[in-house]
């Protein structure tokens, strides 16, 4: 049982390039979420998927896409890379919305 | 104001010394709430739910008041391994979604 599991770790873009960060989970959570860490902003809802085939936006979704085929991949699309996405990217799941969540180990993204 | 405020930091203690960290949210409707740790750039990790009759695991008794909007976390006998960023975490009803409202977390140092 991994839980959930991100990959990669670590990642440089160009401004401009566009990439997708994986998530997978194993405990056949239904809800998934995406959230960036900032210094001193704490974390952010990016965009969030409540079963397969739903997805929502979160609070800061401008730049990213997602996706919910299955109900253990989760996968955030980043368009169009720019400086200002640069971030550790968390992604995770719980049973339902109000359940705690459990987080993936993160993704380190720099864009230059 | 902050949706989710915590204690500010850092808190440096000798090992064996009890701490209580104190929280406070904002959001009447906030549906759940948990204390998580994070240790040094890696992701939340849940310590534990948070409810109104109180809550102990084994060192750790977390209580909630909701009619203060008031969450603490009590760590008694600090363990060296105790040192992490403890994070007030309550969920919210986010459209479709439940949206994780994380505190600025309070540094924990515990010493020899």
């Amino acid at each position: 049982n991994a839980g959930v599991t991100q990959t990669p770790k670590f990642q440089v873009l160009k401004t401009g390039q566009s990439m997708t960060l994986q998530c997978a989970q194993d405990m056949n959570h239904e809800y998934m979420s995406w959230y960036r860490q900032d210094p001193g902003m704490g974390l952010r809802l990016i965009h969030y998927s409540v079963g397969a085939g739903i997805t929502d936006q979160g609070e800061v979704p401008n730049g990213y896409n997602v996706s919910r085929s299955t109900t253990e991949d989760f996968p955030l699309r980043l368009l169009s890379a720019a400086p200002s996405q640069t971030s550790v990217y968390f992604c995770a799941s719980s049973r339902d919305r109000v359940s705690e969540q459990y987080f993936g180990p993160g993704t380190r993204l720099t864009v230059t | 104001r902050k949706e989710v405020e915590q204690d500010p930091g850092p808190f440096n203690v000798p090992e064996g010394a009890t701490v209580a960290f104190n929280c406070t949210y904002s959001n009447s409707a906030s549906q759940s709430f948990f204390w998580y740790r994070q240790d040094c750039r890696k992701e939340p990790k849940l310590l534990m739910s948070v409810y109104s009759s109180g809550n102990e695991d084994g060192r750790f008794t977390a209580q909630l008041n909701r009619a203060s909007q008031y969450i603490s976390l009590l760590i008694r006998d600090s363990k060296l391994s105790d040192s992490a960023t403890y994070l007030c975490v309550v969920i919210a009803l986010y459209n479709q979604g439940g949206k994780l409202i994380f505190g600025q977390g309070t540094e924990l140092s515990v010493k020899p």
